[in-house]
């Protein structure tokens, strides 16, 4: 089955830890996101790549980093500079950079801070 | 840049009954805009897209949504609605990501209740 996995599902990160959210498609996609959501808002753009080897910043991409090595691969790291990481974090690609091109999402990663 | 509204926080309609989920936009040149699903601790599903074409759109389990260029609206509806659509929707459109490419932009999201 083709799609998007991230993992894990659920995270706890101590105050001032770095944690690593996974996130890796077979769908052959050159696009991949990471959004943030907060209960009661929409989805924030937190990092972008439309290509491997290169990504740009969201919205909201300050106390975040990602790396682009391989085309199936976008993994995010909350740095201990993210003041406020607890949240739904959602990983999507799309097919290419068309502009009428949805998106496909995986399952979300739930971050907590304990 | 392009954004979208969703001026509903949430929406209560019973089952068997029609539902509409508001949506308005504002682009520069064409829309390009999506409605998403997203069902608890889940990521979202795509329901439809409108690109081009009739103003009417349908998708995904019996959802459509009408495009209102005078309006710029662009309304998720279903005749009918069932007790399993109740979700957070979502409105999305895509923008100029300035590299050659493009991202995708979400309204805040309305909850569908819907009530047997």
């Amino acid at each position: 089955d083709g799609g998007i996995t991230q993992s894990p599902k659920y995270l706890f990160r101590k105050e001032g830890q770095n944690v690593t959210l996974s996130c890796e498609q077979n769908l052959n996609h050159d696009a991949m996101y990471w959004y943030r959501q907060d209960p009661g808002q929409g989805l924030r753009l937190i990092y972008y790549s439309q290509i491997v080897n290169d990504f740009q910043k969201g919205d909201i991409a300050e106390g975040y980093s990602v790396s682009r090595e391989k085309k199936e691969s976008f993994p995010l790291t909350v740095t201990s500079a993210q003041k406020n990481p607890t949240a739904f974090y959602l990983c999507a690609s799309s097919p290419g950079q068309g502009v009428w091109t949805e998106a496909f999402f995986g399952q979300g990663t739930r971050l907590t801070v304990v | 840049a392009q954004s979208v509204a969703q001026p509903e926080d949430q929406v209560n309609v019973a089952e068997g009954n029609p539902l509409t989920v508001k949506c308005t936009y504002s682009v520069s040149g064409n829309p390009y805009l999506f409605w998403y699903v997203q069902y608890p601790n889940r990521g979202l599903q795509f329901l439809l897209k409108y690109i081009t074409g009739d103003n009417l759109v349908k998708g995904s389990y019996g959802f459509e949504a009408e495009f209102n260029k005078s309006q710029t609206s662009f309304h998720l509806k279903k005749p009918s609605a069932l007790v399993s659509d109740s979700a957070l929707y979502f409105c999305a459109v895509r923008d100029d990501a300035g590299t050659g490419g493009f991202k995708t932009i979400f309204g805040a999201g309305t909850r569908l209740f819907v009530k047997a």
